[in-house]
């Protein structure tokens, strides 16, 4: 156990609609990143707050946006979703912003019917 | 452009049998380079770090090391547990902060 926890574990919806993923990091880890893992692509980076702010975007849709709330919890929400948005949602949580290890939660999978 | 690339894509052990996995990479300046366990359905379990060509570490079965274009995960006598995707990543200087670039993975299978 990672000590990262997501919710929910498995989340299925129809194209066009919108979702809400969720994100709990470590105690005392004020970085959290989402990144998303599909079967063709492996894991691509998404976006990273630190503290409340954010720091660096990848390979985020606009579609896509994230937040960091004052307890440090994320939350990332997708919307007007497609097929092909389906696809494996990672939360990674580190102590900083640097090279510090980035410790994984479980992941919610994401069906877009 | 950066990348990273791990091979073989696949590899089948029987028990005991050991090998190596390779992450060859190419970043504008290394600032780490991390090893990952995967199993299926679950998130990526941290398992190393690698800051500079020559390091090394360890940790029951595995040993990961470090050179200036690659890195190499060491399986001694494995084991059927030991079966997982192994995944590596690099953070690199200059790029945005904690932004893992990550390689696709070698799915390591154990036969007892």
């Amino acid at each position: 156990d990672s000590g990262v926890t997501q919710t929910p574990k498995h989340l299925i919806t129809a194209t066009g609609q919108r979702v809400t993923l969720r994100c709990s990091p470590r105690s005392g880890d004020l970085s959290v990143y989402w990144y998303q893992q599909s079967l063709d692509q492996g894991l691509q980076f998404l976006i990273h707050y630190y503290n409340g702010e954010e720091r660096a975007k990848g390979n985020i849709l606009e579609r896509f946006s994230a937040q960091q709330f004052p307890d440090l919890h994320s939350e990332l929400n997708l919307s007007s979703l497609e097929l092909g948005d389906s696809a494996l949602y990672f939360c990674a949580s580190s102590l900083s912003g640097t090279v510090n290890e980035q410790f994984f939660g479980p992941g919610t999978r994401l069906t877009v019917l | 452009e950066d990348q990273v690339t791990q091979s073989p894509e696949a590899l089948r052990l029987q028990e005991g049998e050991s090998s190596s996995l390779n992450c060859s990479y190419t970043v504008s300046g290394l600032r780490g380079l991390f090893w990952y366990r995967q199993d299926p359905g679950k998130g990526p379990e941290f398992l190393f770090t690698l800051y500079s060509a020559g390091e090394e570490k360890e940790k029951e079965r595995l040993k990961a090391t470090l050179t200036k274009k690659e890195s190499f995960l060491h399986i001694t006598a494995p084991k059927p547990e030991d079966s997982a995707t192994y995944l590596c990543a690099v953070l690199r200087y200059g790029g945005s902060q904690g932004n893992l670039i990550f390689g696709k993975g070698t799915k390591l299978s154990v036969k007892p």
